[in-house]
């Protein structure tokens, strides 16, 4: 069964810790993303890779920043977690090009961060 | 104005009805469009994506999608109470195919 995996299902972080999501699919997807989801927002894309060392920013980057150094991973970092990044982040991977079809995302079970 | 526009519900309907679901979106030029489904305290999972304008049907599920009023719903019939969710509206905008925007989701309460 294919899957995405996140590392961490929950953590409790204090204000101004640097924080690390990791994020592994084993399906050989190019794209991976990260989305946070809060009450009342629905889900917004942080930050979305298409290859290895590549990135795009999303619609909410600020104070977050990625890396991906091999295809099947895919970090999210907080430099300096505050409280108003208390939320739960999912990681989804999708697989190359412009077939139809091809933005299907697989999601990972997702990661609750509380920020103190 | 938002990307992508859902009413957050929740949307009640008796078991074995129609519940009927609906998508408005903002840019004309959107290609592919996604409906997925999150139960409380999962992730979204895939039900059925559309990019051609008329229906998609997969067993009591029907896509149908109006590009032209900018509008796409999900039609499921002989509701069962395993489809209480929140239903997530998704569409790939005009060359960005990789970036999916997202709605807020629209809850389904179906009644036993």
């Amino acid at each position: 069964d294919v899957k995405v995996t996140q590392s961490s299902r929950y953590l409790v972080k204090r204000t101004g810790e640097k924080v690390f999501l990791e994020c592994v699919q084993d399906m050989d997807h190019e794209n991976m993303f990260w989305y946070r989801q809060d009450p009342g927002l629905g889900l917004r894309l942080i930050y979305f890779s298409y290859d290895v060392k590549m990135k795009e920013k999303g619609d909410i980057p600020e104070g977050y920043s990625v890396s991906r150094e091999k295809k099947e991973r895919f970090s999210l970092i907080l430099e300096s977690a505050s409280t108003n990044q208390t939320s739960m982040y999912l990681c989804a991977s999708s697989p190359p090009g412009l077939a139809t079809g091809a933005n299907v995302l697989t999601f990972g079970a997702g990661s609750r961060l509380t920020v103190l | 104005q938002k990307e992508v526009e859902q009413n957050s519900g929740p949307l009640s309907v008796p078991e074995g009805a129609i519940a009927s679901l609906n998508c408005t979106y903002s840019d004309r030029g959107s290609q592919s469009f996604f409906w997925y489904r999150q139960y409380s305290g999962k992730s979204p999972e895939l039900i059925m994506f559309i990019y051609s304008n008329g229906d998609k049907e997969d067993g009591r599920f029907t896509a149908q999608l109006n590009k032209a009023s900018q509008y796409v719903s999900l039609l499921i019939r002989d509701s069962q109470p395993s489809d209480s969710a929140t239903y997530l509206c998704a569409v790939t905008p005009p060359g960005g195919y990789q970036k999916v925007t997202f709605g807020i989701g629209t809850k389904l309460q179906v009644i036993p």
